[in-house]
C-alpha cells in the first residue's frame, strides 16, 4: 500500500471548519483513500473513503485532487468532541487484507 | 445494531501466564482483524481471518501469539507465557468482506497489562 504523509498536529477553533491534509504521492490507480479517527481510549472510528471523486457523508467531506496525489478531510463545523487523532490510509482495491496505519494528525479543537 | 464487542475491557496478568482475549464481530461480517497498539504508538496488524480461508498470520510477533475463529464468528487471541512487552491495547475489527472496500469497524479494545 502507498505511504501517506500527514502533519503530526493541528489546532482548530470550535465551530470552524477543520481541514486535514494528506499526501499520498505514490498512490496507484487501484488504491482507495480511507480516513479514520481515534478518540482517546477508544478504537478507531471509520469516517469516509473515496477513490477519485469527492465524497460527503454525515460526518465529513473528502476532497481528492485530480491527480489523486493528495486529499483533504473536512469537518465542516468542528466541535470539542472532534478532538482526536485522524488517520489517512490508502488501501488496494479488493486487496482482502488489513489497513496500515501511520502516525496520523492529532487534531485539537479549542473553545 | 451492536458494534464489535471485545472482552475483557481490561486484563492484568503476571509475566509468564497465558491470556485469552475475545472478539465478537458485527453480525454478518465475514472478515475479522486483530491489531495491537502500544502506549503512544500506532496500530500494528497482527492477524486477519476471511471466511473459511486460511488466516493471514503475517503480523504475529512471535509463536507465543495465536488466534482462532470458531464458526466464522467469534475470535479468540491467545498469548502464551506473557512478557512485559506484550502490554498494549489489543483491538479487533470486522468488515463485511475482503473482496470489496467495506470499511473496518473496530471495537474499543482490551487493555492488557503484564506485571
Amino acid at each position: 500500500d502507498a505511504k501517506t504523509t500527514q502533519p503530526p498536529s493541528m489546532d482548530c477553533a470550535e465551530g470552524r471548519a477543520a481541514n486535514l491534509p494528506c499526501n499520498h504521492s505514490t498512490i496507484s490507480g487501484n488504491e482507495y483513500v480511507y480516513w479514520y479517527r481515534q478518540i482517546h481510549s477508544q478504537g478507531p472510528q471509520y469516517i469516509i473513503h473515496g477513490l477519485k471523486n469527492n465524497e460527503t457523508n454525515e460526518m465529513a467531506s473528502l476532497i481528492i485532487t485530480e491527480d489523486r496525489k493528495s486529499s483533504t478531510l473536512i469537518l465542516p463545523h468542528a466541535t470539542l468532541r472532534d478532538t482526536a487523532v485522524y488517520y489517512c490510509i490508502v488501501r488496494v482495491i479488493n486487496a482482502g487484507n488489513m489497513l496500515t496505519f501511520g502516525g496520523g494528525t492529532r487534531l485539537m479543537v479549542k473553545p | 445494531g451492536a458494534g464489535v464487542s471485545q472482552s475483557p475491557s481490561n486484563k492484568v496478568t503476571e509475566k509468564g501466564k497465558d491470556v485469552e482475549l475475545r472478539c465478537d464481530p458485527i453480525s454478518g461480517h465475514t472478515a475479522l482483524y486483530w491489531y495491537r497498539q502500544s502506549l503512544g504508538q500506532g496500530l500494528e496488524f497482527l492477524i486477519y481471518f476471511q471466511g473459511n480461508s486460511a488466516p493471514d498470520k503475517s503480523g504475529l510477533p512471535s509463536d507465543r501469539f495465536s488466534a482462532e475463529r470458531t464458526g466464522g464468528s467469534v475470535s479468540t487471541l491467545t498469548i502464551q507465557r506473557t512478557q512485559q512487552e506484550d502490554s498494549a491495547v489489543y483491538l479487533c475489527a470486522s468488515s463485511l468482506g475482503s473482496g470489496d472496500n467495506s470499511p473496518l469497524h473496530f471495537g474499543n479494545g482490551t487493555r492488557l497489562t503484564v506485571t
